[in-house]
């Protein structure tokens, strides 16, 4: 059982450019969310997902971000016209209950 | 405020001590977890401590709760060397979404 699988691990961006970041969760795991990290900082949760549906998106910016769960393949974490401050590590977790799981995170640049 | 914020911020031990953190905490939670990130890595899961727990052991890792106090430890016997990294405390109040501290930054001189 593979573990979260996050792809891909780095990405640089230009400004103004989009960023799609992807999150296949463990087998048999319903619920994704998404979390950014800045530099020493600690995780900041975004948004919480189940499969075609958005169950909490109350950390995620109004605008240019978006997030979707497919019945069919991986979470999305997309985000539009990117600026440099949305550079950071972005990590999804999936779980079945009480434990989240951790993928190993894109490293999102914006130059 | 964050709900999660541990302390010490960093701490900096010799191979075979025990290294203590603290995380304090401002709402009620169903549980609460410790999580370890290496340095430009992901998170691994420690343990998790429910509401209604006030202690718990895995290996060389022991978690405390005092839900009065709002507060939890992670204390690590024997460090070794491998256990350098940044360790973060995460509350679970329900919404199922994790709140996390800033971390503590454990070096383990060898």
């Amino acid at each position: 059982n593979a573990g979260v699988m996050q792809n891909p691990r780095h990405l640089v961006r230009r400004r103004g450019q989009e960023a799609r970041l992807r999150c296949s969760p463990m087998k048999g795991h319903s619920h994704v969310y998404w979390y950014r990290q800045l530099p020493e900082e600690g995780l900041k949760f975004m948004v919480y997902l189940q499969k075609e549906n958005i169950i909490d998106e109350s950390g995620m910016p109004k605008e240019r971000f978006s997030a979707e769960f497919p019945k069919e393949g991986p979470s999305i974490l997309r985000i539009q016209q990117v600026v440099r401050g949305d550079s950071a590590a972005y990590f999804c977790a999936s779980s079945p209950a009480d434990e989240a799981f951790f993928g190993q995170g894109t490293r999102l640049t914006v130059v | 405020s964050q709900q999660g914020e541990e302390d010490p911020q960093a701490l900096s031990i010799q191979e075979g001590e025990n290294a203590t953190m603290n995380c304090s905490y401002k709402t009620s939670i169903n549980n609460l977890q410790w999580y370890r990130q290496n340095s430009g890595r992901g998170l691994v899961h420690l343990i998790l401590i429910r509401s209604n727990e006030r202690e718990k052991h895995s290996g060389r890792l022991r978690v405390t709760l005092d839900t009065s106090k709002k507060s939890s430890s992670l204390l690590i016997t024997a460090s070794r060397a491998a256990d350098t990294a940044s360790y973060f405390c995460a509350t679970d109040t329900g919404r199922r979404a994790l709140t996390f501290g800033s971390g503590t930054r454990l070096q383990v001189q060898p």
